[in-house]
């Protein structure tokens, strides 16, 4: 079935750094999620990107779907502490008719204070 | 507004006891899933509903796993019988029809098959 790739697949990192990661498909994908999960919850919707180019923020938190439509990126600046968890992307397939969501594999990101 | 709420958060059983999961989605959400996630594989979606029908259950890995929706504010994940290698965190999540996809997560069912 189709798959997301996504990397790194964890990351640690100083406070205060800036954080990449990235989501690749081999479809092109009409809607791409971020998600984060703490410890012990599930997962909390971050951003949503609908079209080709879009660049969205949520504080320090900027995501873009990626104009090929085969990939998106999240950056995370300045990072801090409670930044900590994994971070999903997930998206729909142009070629899906139905209400699935792919997920990709997760970036474990730890910050050390 | 309160969020999709699942129960139990925790639950631990012996293999070949039976398992049920409960989930009541977000009002006025059409659309509910179920997801089991493990370190090795992820996040799974086992099955998902639309207006309480069945739309794919294509994710279900065996017929010891059964999903229900007899209403729209209430789900259940049944596993009868449990086997070990079926422990993971379940997860329920629900959305609205139209073309969003914002999809919202409980905060699952950890489950332990010993």
């Amino acid at each position: 079935g189709q798959q997301l790739n996504q990397s790194p697949q964890s990351m640690f990192i100083q406070e205060g750094e800036d954080v990449s990661m990235n989501c690749t498909s081999s479809s092109i994908f009409n809607t791409w999620l971020w998600y984060k999960q703490d410890p012990g919850e599930g997962p909390v919707l971050l951003i949503a990107l609908y079209k080709a180019g879009e660049l969205t923020s949520n504080g320090r938190l900027t995501a873009q779907f990626g104009i090929t439509r085969k990939d998106s990126f999240l950056n995370i600046s300045a990072s801090i502490p409670s930044d900590v968890g994994i971070y999903f992307c997930a998206g729909r397939s142009r070629s899906s008719n139905t209400g699935k969501l792919i997920f990709g594999q997760g970036t474990t990101l730890q910050v050390k204070p | 507004d309160a969020g999709v709420i699942q129960s139990p958060r925790h639950e631990v059983t012996e293999m070949g006891q039976e398992v049920t999961l409960r989930c009541k989605p977000i009002s006025g959400h059409d659309y509910l899933f179920w997801y089991r996630q493990t370190m090795m594989r992820g996040l799974e979606l086992l099955i998902y509903f639309n207006n309480n029908v069945p739309i794919d259950d294509s994710g279900m890995p065996e017929d010891r796993f059964s999903a229900k929706m007899p209403n729209a504010s209430f789900s259940t994940l049944k596993i009868q019988p449990s086997e070990p290698r079926d422990s993971a965190v379940y997860f329920c999540a629900s959305r609205p029809t139209g073309g969003s996809e914002k999809l919202f997560f409980g905060s699952g069912t950890q489950l332990s098959v010993l």
